[in-house]
């Protein structure tokens, strides 16, 4: 079964700082998708990224991109110069054949000023 | 553009009583409809999804159902509420199956008592 491990429950940077959040999973397919979801607080969880596994360029979102090592089945999330409006939940998600997004548990990221 | 709506925010009820949260999508047909259950510390639990009028997949046997009756809305109901029911509950759509994004509500706040 896949899974989908996010190691940092929470944590926090200053302002302006890089960030970057850990997420492994585990899959025995070859073509999938991940993604980098963000909540911020009471409001709508939105999606910040999407990498498709057959890309072997990182992508990339204004200040947000993505370490994508498939042979380690590794997925970080990078935030660069952060903003105190970054602060949120962020879950790691994969989607395999069956359509289905299997998540992380989250990791609560704070901004401080 | 598309927009989904998700009431209410906020319920308190007591065990037993019966449940209905309802979900509806504006300015697309035929989306994908899912409802979630989010527990801290614990991601996202996909509980029913749905392609189509009437169709419905379970993912969870649990003391919720879910319903479309229409093309654009989605009820999650139950007739005797549990303690253990309480929880956040997202409602989501999506475009197709293939891609993976999905569209979130703003949640729905339940407490059993």
């Amino acid at each position: 079964a896949q899974t989908v491990t996010q190691s940092q429950p929470e944590m926090s940077v200053q302002e302006a700082e890089t960030v970057t959040l850990s997420c492994t999973y585990d899959t025995s397919e070859s073509n999938y998708y991940l993604f980098w979801y963000k909540q911020p607080p009471s409001r709508q969880m939105i999606l910040v990224i999407r990498q498709e596994a057959y890309k072997q360029q990182n992508a990339t979102e204004n200040r947000f991109s993505v370490n994508f090592q498939k042979a380690a089945k590794s997925f970080s999330l990078k935030i660069s110069d952060s903003q105190l409006g970054d602060t949120a939940m962020y879950f790691c998600a994969f989607r395999g054949s069956n359509y289905q997004l299997i998540w992380g548990a989250g990791t609560k990221l704070i901004i401080k000023p | 553009s598309q927009t989904i709506h998700q009431w209410p925010a906020t319920l308190v009820q007591p065990v037993g009583s019966p449940l209905s949260l309802e979900c509806t999508v504006e300015g697309t047909s035929n989306p994908n409809l899912y409802w979630y259950r989010q527990a801290a510390g614990r991601g996202l639990q996909l509980l029913f999804y749905s392609v189509g009028i009437g169709q419905i997949s379970s993912e969870v046997p649990q003391n919720l159902s879910a319903s479309r009756p229409q093309d654009r809305q989605f009820i999650l109901s139950s007739k005797k509420l549990l303690l253990s029911d309480s929880g956040f509950y997202l409602c989501a759509w999506s475009w197709d199956s293939s891609v993976g994004e999905l569209f979130f509500g703003e949640g729905s706040r339940l407490t059993v008592l």
